[in-house]
């Protein structure tokens, strides 16, 4: 069964805090993505990889960084969290190859910022 | 500007009771309209793609159609296990973006 694990479902932070938030995909995907879910927001995209070391920002980039150092991995920073950060995180691949794009998603990690 | 627009946003149905959810898009250039359902606490769970007008997608209860404006997604006879979130996104042709909609919740009583 194709997976997507997210390291963490809860994380309680305190503001100013730095904080990784983890993703391991198991399906040698070359894209990756990290959203956040807000009520009446929807998805909202941070950032997304399409290779190794390679990333792009999305909409919601400001206060977060990324790494994807192997192509299984990627994870997402919070440089220094405030409180405006807690939301739901959610961690999506998907394939490069062939029509079918459509993106696998990790269970999420609910993160409060106190 | 792509946009996606999801009606309504919550919606409520007996057991039995057909419906359907819409969605609604702007996008310059489609390379493909999705949709996802979400259980609470959990990601959303892919349920079908489609590329051009005119397009249709079925999976249990569950049927998908495609417009050049919008999408949707009929529910015949649902059961109280079919409530969920469900989430529309499509992707730009040129990009490896995806823009979602906020949503509908769906509520089957028994």
């Amino acid at each position: 069964d194709v997976k997507v694990t997210q390291s963490s479902r809860y994380l309680v932070k305190r503001t100013g805090e730095k904080v990784f938030l983890e993703c391991v995909q198991d399906m040698d995907h070359e894209n990756m993505f990290w959203y956040r879910q807000d009520p009446g927001l929807g998805l909202r995209l941070i950032y997304f990889s399409y290779d190794v070391k390679m990333k792009e920002k999305g909409d919601i980039p400001e206060g977060y960084s990324v790494s994807r150092e192997k192509k299984e991995r990627f994870s997402l920073i919070l440089e220094s969290a405030s409180t405006n950060q807690t939301s739901m995180y959610l961690c999506a691949s998907s394939s490069r190859t062939g029509s079918n794009e459509k993106l696998f998603f990790g269970s999420g990690t609910q993160l409060s910022v106190l | 500007e792509d946009q996606v627009t999801q009606s309504p946003e919550a919606l409520r149905l007996q057991e039995g009771e057909s419906s359907s959810l819409n969605c609604s898009y702007t996008v310059s250039g489609l390379r493909g309209l999705f949709w996802y359902r979400q259980d609470p606490g959990k990601g959303p769970e892919f349920l079908f793609t489609l590329y051009s007008a005119g397009e249709e997608k079925e999976k249990e209860r569950l049927k998908a159609t495609l417009t050049k404006k919008e999408s949707f997604l009929h529910i015949t006879a649902p059961k109280p296990e079919d409530s969920a979130t469900y989430l529309c996104a499509v992707q730009a042709a040129g990009t490896y973006k995806y823009i979602f909609g906020t949503g509908t919740r769906l509520k089957v009583l028994a």
